[in-house]
């Protein structure tokens, strides 16, 4: 079982829509998970955090489910510029701090 | 956040030549590390780029064929020696900021033929 897992996609929704994707990760020690959002041809950048009680940007929802250990972001009124990829990332315990990366869930949002 | 520069942008080499990667940070960080990623494909980690001493290698990457400099906490290089077709990808550096938010350089197209 892979540490961090994604539904690759792609989702493919029209502007308006409220789009949801889950990620999976197999160490319950893990301490700290982020959404990352990449573009095409370009670099991962940081989306937000995710908290244990949840947080909101905007129209952006990250929500962090210890027990079942999963990550979830929604995305409500999905613009244009939001197709991307979407990469879920964990950080598990101890000091050398590596990042464990999802594959990333590909979003369209039509016209 | 921190600003992570990083050259070349793009490159076209021979087979069997060999390219080295900068990243500069405007600020000092802890960590610096090293990701591939492939067409279509997710991040994949080389290595940490230790200050002052020798870097970290992930499983299936080593020394001699991407040696590793981190002479101080805002620079880091990477070289992808005798270089061979599959070494074409993307090359990133990452630096660790706060609590272990991950910031990129634009990253480094390299095609080998």
């Amino acid at each position: 079982r892979k540490e961090v897992e994604q539904d690759p996609g792609p989702f493919n929704v029209p502007e308006g829509a409220t789009v949801a994707f889950n990620c999976t990760y197999s160490n319950s020690a893990s301490q700290s998970f982020f959404w990352y959002r990449q573009d095409c041809r370009k670099e991962p950048k940081l989306l937000m955090s995710v908290y244990s009680s949840g947080n909101e940007d905007g129209r952006f929802t990250a929500q962090l489910n210890r027990a079942s250990q999963y990550i979830s972001l929604l995305i409500r009124d999905s613009k244009l510029s939001d197709s991307a990829t979407y990469l879920c990332v964990v950080t598990n315990a101890g000091n050398n701090r590596k990042l464990i990366w999802g594959l990333g869930t590909s979003l369209a949002v039509n016209p | 956040s921190a600003v992570i520069s990083q050259k070349p942008s793009r490159d076209i080499c021979q087979r069997g030549t060999s390219l080295t990667i900068q990243c500069q940070v405007d600020s000092q960080v802890t960590m610096m590390f090293w990701y591939r990623q492939q067409p279509g494909q997710s991040l994949t980690l080389i290595a940490t780029a230790n200050q002052g001493s020798e870097a970290t290698y992930e499983s299936g990457f080593v020394i001699d064929k991407f040696p590793i400099s981190r002479p101080n906490l805002t620079f880091s290089t990477l070289t992808v020696s005798n270089m061979s077709p599959e070494d074409s990808s993307i090359y990133l550096c990452s630096a660790l900021q706060g609590a272990n938010l991950a910031f990129f350089g634009q990253g480094t197209r390299l095609t080998v033929v």
